[in-house]
């Protein structure tokens, strides 16, 4: 059974950092493109960023450029967001899911069940 | 990085067919194959319904559909049932690893 398990949501003051884990089980984590989508409270989703099977090509939203970092670790199996410089329009429900190819085409079959991220001060 | 314009709802009586859709640019849409949409119900995680513009996972059911013609991109239910009711999101790739989707579309089975 695939599952991806987001952590590492939280309450954080503007400017600050956090980091988002998504730890995955069920599929061949290097062989697939991953990415991570968030959706505000009550509003529509968001692409935030993509990232190859092996790290090699990555793409940010306009929105989180220059703040955000996505990165992976194949041999732990794992997905991560290094959130800095943290607004208040970054709050929201942050998913991570696995592209059906190995480079980013946004066919995302399989969704964690989220983790939330509210920047307050 | 513009989304990707959907109409805010839709409607259909069970049995009815509807059809979403989603208008990009040259840029987006227009210049790839790589459309998905997701149907969404509240309070759950997102559930690809096609990818690739045309293409169904398996286990999704054959009601739903999905084409393209320039920049805009379709989703059509056939069919219509209750649990179609949910909201529905297009997205495209727009190049060099990154995506953008639609605004949503709010499906109401009357």
């Amino acid at each position: 059974e695939v599952q991806l398990v987001e952590s590492g949501g939280g309450l954080v003051q503007p400017g600050r950092s956090l980091r988002l884990s998504c730890a995955v089980s069920g599929f061949t984590f290097g062989d697939y493109a991953m990415h991570w989508v968030r959706q505000a409270p009550g509003k529509g989703l968001e692409w935030v960023s993509g990232i190859s099977w092996n790290g090699g090509l990555i793409g940010y939203a306009d929105s989180v450029k220059g703040r955000f970092t996505i990165s992976r670790d194949n041999a732990k199996n794992s997905l991560y967001l290094q959130m800095n410089s943290l607004r208040h329009e970054d709050t929201a429900l942050y998913y991570c899911g696995k592209d059906i190819a190995v480079t980013v085409t946004t066919g995302i079959d399989y969704w964690g069940q989220g983790a939330l991220v509210s920047v307050s001060s | 990085q513009s989304a990707l314009t959907q109409p805010a709802s839709v409607s259909g009586s069970p049995g009815q067919s509807i059809t979403i859709s989603c208008t990009g640019t040259s840029s987006d849409v227009g210049s790839y194959n790589l459309v998905s949409w997701y149907q969404q119900h509240p309070g759950k995680a997102p559930k690809l319904m096609i990818y690739e513009a045309s293409k169904r996972p398996s286990g999704v059911s054959n009601r739903f559909s999905g084409s393209k013609s320039g920049n805009t991109a379709s989703l059509t239910i056939s069919g219509l049932q209750a649990e179609d009711e949910a909201d529905y999101y297009c997205c495209s790739y727009v190049g060099f690893s990154t995506g953008v989707f639609g605004g949503g579309t709010k499906l109401t089975v009357l």
